[in-house]
């Protein structure tokens, strides 16, 4: 049964940092990765997928890489702001990226 | 990127009575639709896969008698919760996936069932 965590479950930071959030898994036979944002009571905003072939993604100011072997992927974030926070959620794709498993999640809060 | 829209955003409801969420691919066609749960402070637990056309797929524990979807159209499912009680107490959000792999969600729906 594949698991997911991500670490730290929360995370607060000053404006301006450059941060690093990261999830492993136990079961190295992906289809795919994707990270999410959800913000308070609202749905899930997809950041960027990883499909098991690849190693990083990259879209702005966020970069995603996949490390399969070792079962592990980071978010970093540059030059952090404000609006960044916000829960942060990886999710493993099995069975053709049908079957999510998400991880618990890192509450980010980018402070002034 | 697409956009998949989610009815009622909020409902309450009393104890016993069923509920109906709608989930829309708006600007493109969803042959498979997920319908996930997210109890407070804990992550999405995939319920069932909702197949255009047949019978949806559950997971292991979720009640398809209780759960009941529908998936009717290319852009419509529907997730109804019947004889609904207060553990029924949810955020179900559904998510649709396109052709490269991508999944995207909707809002949510915060079901409270006092």
């Amino acid at each position: 049964k594949q698991e997911v965590t991500q670490i730290p479950a929360a995370l607060s930071v000053p404006e301006g940092e450059n941060l690093v959030l990261n999830c492993s898994f136990t079961d190295s036979a992906i289809y795919n990765l994707q990270w999410f944002r959800q913000d308070p009571g609202k749905g899930l905003t997809s950041l960027l997928l990883i499909q098991s072939s690849q190693r990083e993604q990259t879209s702005g100011r966020l970069n995603a890489s996949l490390d399969k072997s070792s079962g592990r992927s980071t978010l970093y974030i540059a030059a952090s702001q404000p609006g960044d926070s916000a829960t942060y959620l990886c999710a493993v794709g099995t069975g053709g990226g049908n079957k999510l498993t998400f991880g618990t999640g890192t509450q980010l809060k980018v402070e002034l | 990127g697409a956009v998949v829209s989610q009815h009622p955003s909020r409902v309450i409801c009393k104890s016993g009575t069923s509920v109906k969420i709608e989930c829309r691919s708006l600007d493109f066609q969803a042959t498979t639709m997920f319908w996930y749960r997210q109890f407070p402070k804990q992550s999405l637990m995939l319920m069932a896969t909702s197949n255009e056309g047949s019978k949806a797929t559950y997971e292991q524990g979720v009640e398809k008698d209780k759960f009941l979807i529908n998936h009717a159209s290319l852009t419509l499912s529907t997730l109804t919760v019947t004889s609904a009680h207060p553990e029924d107490s949810s955020f179900y959000i559904c998510s649709a996936r396109l052709a490269a792999g991508e999944l995207f969600f909707g809002e949510g729906s915060r079901l409270t069932v006092l």
